[in-house]
Formats: structure tokens, C-alpha cells, sequence
């Protein structure tokens, strides 16, 4: 779980507000992933940025936004965000390019948007 | 479009039983198959990981199977332990994509 940390853990915001998350891999990976966690449903890929290439899930809505300065530092920005938008936020990091290529998930933000 | 299925939904077990879950898979042009576990609260953490070419994974009381044919993957816990307790969850990738494909898991509590 070290290897990839995300901050914040827990994050409590009002529709109008502006927040980021961020997530950082410690394992010298090539590729992350941002991941929606909703109750009672799949977990829903956002993002991935891989060798320096972004491919995005067409269903998420602008009001999220990604960046990624670098390969181990990942940005998830949010603005004027809906309460459907509470769920988990899972951070991931993998060896693009690889064989047999595992994820590795950080703990998770909680996010309740009221 | 791929779509990945788990049942049961939810499954309690007495301590020492050894159990099943299972994952079925609508298109068997998977790249790779992974069961992940999910504490309450937290992140995920990878079990085991199948190839394509590769029928089976062994790690420790755990042992994943692969049977593209059928569409199906089952995770097989020996001698379960409440240390168990946990949501258990398949993924399926497909060859030349970024993505796995999750399924909604098996919440699984063992009993001591």
C-alpha cells in the first residue's frame, strides 16, 4: 500500500467549491490510473496516462480534470461537482508495456460532495 | 463490450471451509485476468494475475483458474481464515488496451 500514496484520505465539499486530489507511486512505474469507486457498482476508469499518452474515459463529466507533471505524481482537479460525485477515488500505478502487468491501487480518497 | 460478472454478491463462510468464488467474462479475447482484495475503506491489493496463455496461479491457500472458452475464472481459498473477510474482485483486460474491466465483487466474510 506504501507504494502508491494518495492525499487527501477524506474530503468534504460543497458544489461550488475547487479542490485536487493527488496521488503519488513510489515504484518507478510508467503509466496511472484514475478509478471511480460508487456503491453497489463496478469500479469506472476515469483516466490513464501511460509512456506520456492520456486516454480518458468519454463518459466523465469536464468538471473533472486530470494532470501529470511527471510519472509519479498524478492530479485529479474538481470543480462545481454534483453529490452523485461522492464515491471512493482510487489512484493506481502500473509498468506499461509488460507482460503479466499488475496494478497497484493507493488507499483511496473518500470524496462526499454536498 | 466486455462485461465482467460476480456471484454471489455476498458469501459467509464458518472458519476452515474451503471456498469458491467465481467471475464469468463475456469476450474470451482477454489479455489478462486479475483478482484483486478490497479491505473496507481501502485500496485495492493484487492477488494473482492470469495471462491469457496461462490456465492457472498459485499463491499460498490461493489458486486462480482460467477457462477463456467458458468465459470463466474461479478464485479457490483454501482453509479459510477470518483474516479473509474481505470484498473480493475480478478484472479483465483486453489485449491492446489500457483498461480492466471490474466486477461489482464478492463480499466475503468468514466466521471464526
Amino acid at each position: 500500500e506504501t507504494g502508491v500514496t494518495q492525499t487527501p484520505r477524506h474530503l468534504v465539499m460543497g458544489m461550488t467549491n475547487k479542490k485536487s486530489l493527488k496521488c503519488e507511486q513510489h515504484l518507478g512505474h510508467n503509466a496511472m490510473y484514475w478509478y471511480k469507486q460508487s456503491a453497489k457498482k463496478p469500479l469506472e476508469l476515469m483516466f490513464v496516462y501511460s509512456l506520456e499518452e492520456r486516454v480518458e474515459n468519454n463518459s466523465v463529466p469536464s468538471r473533472f480534470s486530470p494532470e501529470c507533471p511527471n510519472s509519479s505524481h498524478l492530479f485529479l482537479h474538481l470543480h462545481t461537482l454534483q453529490p452523485e460525485d461522492s464515491a471512493l477515488y482510487l489512484c493506481a500505478s502500473s509498468q506499461a508495456g509488460t507482460r503479466g502487468e499488475t496494478q497497484y491501487f493507493g488507499p483511496g480518497t473518500r470524496l462526499l460532495v454536498l | 463490450k466486455q462485461e465482467v460478472t460476480q456471484i454471489p454478491a455476498a458469501l459467509s463462510v464458518p472458519e476452515g471451509e474451503n471456498l469458491v468464488l467465481n467471475c464469468s467474462f463475456t469476450d474470451s479475447a482477454i489479455y489478462n485476468l486479475q483478482w484483486f482484495r478490497q479491505d473496507p475503506g481501502k485500496g485495492l491489493t493484487s492477488l494473482l494475475l492470469i495471462q491469457s496463455s496461462q490456465r492457472e496461479q498459485t499463491s499460498g491457500r490461493l489458486n486462480a483458474s482460467l477457462d477463456k472458452s467458458s468465459g470463466r475464472s474461479t478464485l479457490y481459498i483454501a482453509a479459510s481464515q477470518p483474516g479473509d473477510s474481505a470484498t473480493y474482485l475480478c478484472a479483465a483486460s483486453t489485449s491492446g488496451t489500457y483498461k480492466y474491466i471490474f466486477g461489482t465483487g464478492t463480499r466475503l466474510k468468514v466466521l471464526a
